[in-house]
């Protein structure tokens, strides 16, 4: 298996624009996670699906983000408008469910900056 | 308010001697905890799981305990190499299906 792929690996956009991020989770895991990192806070879970369906987005900072999952192997995460502190790294995880601890396996990020 | 704080932000050792990297946290009542270790640029890569009920984990090199009355973790690493140089995140799964994230310690290992 490739593991958890994102798409583009780095952007930089000015503010204002529209940013969006891409994530393939791995095939047969039924929960998608994103995260963003900064140095300051550290890794913050923004929103998680399980079986495409979002359960908990409490962690979206404000309307300008927004999540989607349309099926099991693709999910989107929308900036817009983009501000300059939203750059970060956005990273995307998935795992299976099973109530036993539930050990993630992450992708290698999205390193945003906003101009 | 909750909260997960590990040891340091930098821990600094000699190689082949034992790094020892702490988790402690308020306010949650972890069913599991982990490990995971992140290098630069890339995303946190999941290293060992103890449960609740467990009192030590090992895998090779690494030792887990967790001592849920302490509310306390410790993460130690044997034989210390430089290839382990890295950052290191404990998480604890609560049974929401999610993960709360530590800050993470910067292990650097001197040769």
């Amino acid at each position: 298996d490739a593991g958890v792929i994102q798409s583009p690996r780095h952007e930089v956009t000015e503010m204002g624009q529209e940013v969006t991020l891409r994530c393939k989770p791995i095939s047969g895991h039924n929960s998608l996670f994103w995260y963003r990192q900064t140095m300051m806070r550290g890794l913050e879970l923004l929103i998680y699906f399980n079986n495409n369906v979002p359960i908990d987005d409490s962690g979206m900072p404000e309307d300008r983000f927004s999540a989607k999952m349309p099926n099991a192997s693709f999910s989107t995460l929308k900036i817009q408008p983009s501000e300059p502190r939203d750059s970060a790294v956005y990273f995307c995880a998935s795992s299976t469910l099973t109530g036993n601890g539930e050990t993630q396996y992450f992708g290698p990020g999205t390193r945003l900056l906003v101009l | 308010s909750q909260k997960i704080e590990q040891n340091s932000e930098a821990l600094n050792i000699q190689e082949g001697k034992t790094a020892t990297l702490t988790c402690n946290y308020t306010n949650y009542s972890p069913a599991y905890l982990q490990w995971y270790r992140q290098d630069p640029g890339r995303g946190p890569v999941f290293l060992l799981l103890i449960r609740e009920n467990e009192k030590e984990k090992r895998k090779e090199r690494l030792k887990v305990t967790f001592d849920t009355t302490l509310k306390q973790s410790l993460f130690h690493i044997t034989a210390s190499q430089p290839a382990d140089s890295a950052t290191y995140l404990c998480a604890l799964w609560t049974g929401a299906n999610n993960l709360f994230f530590g800050t993470g310690t910067r292990l650097t290992v001197i040769p």
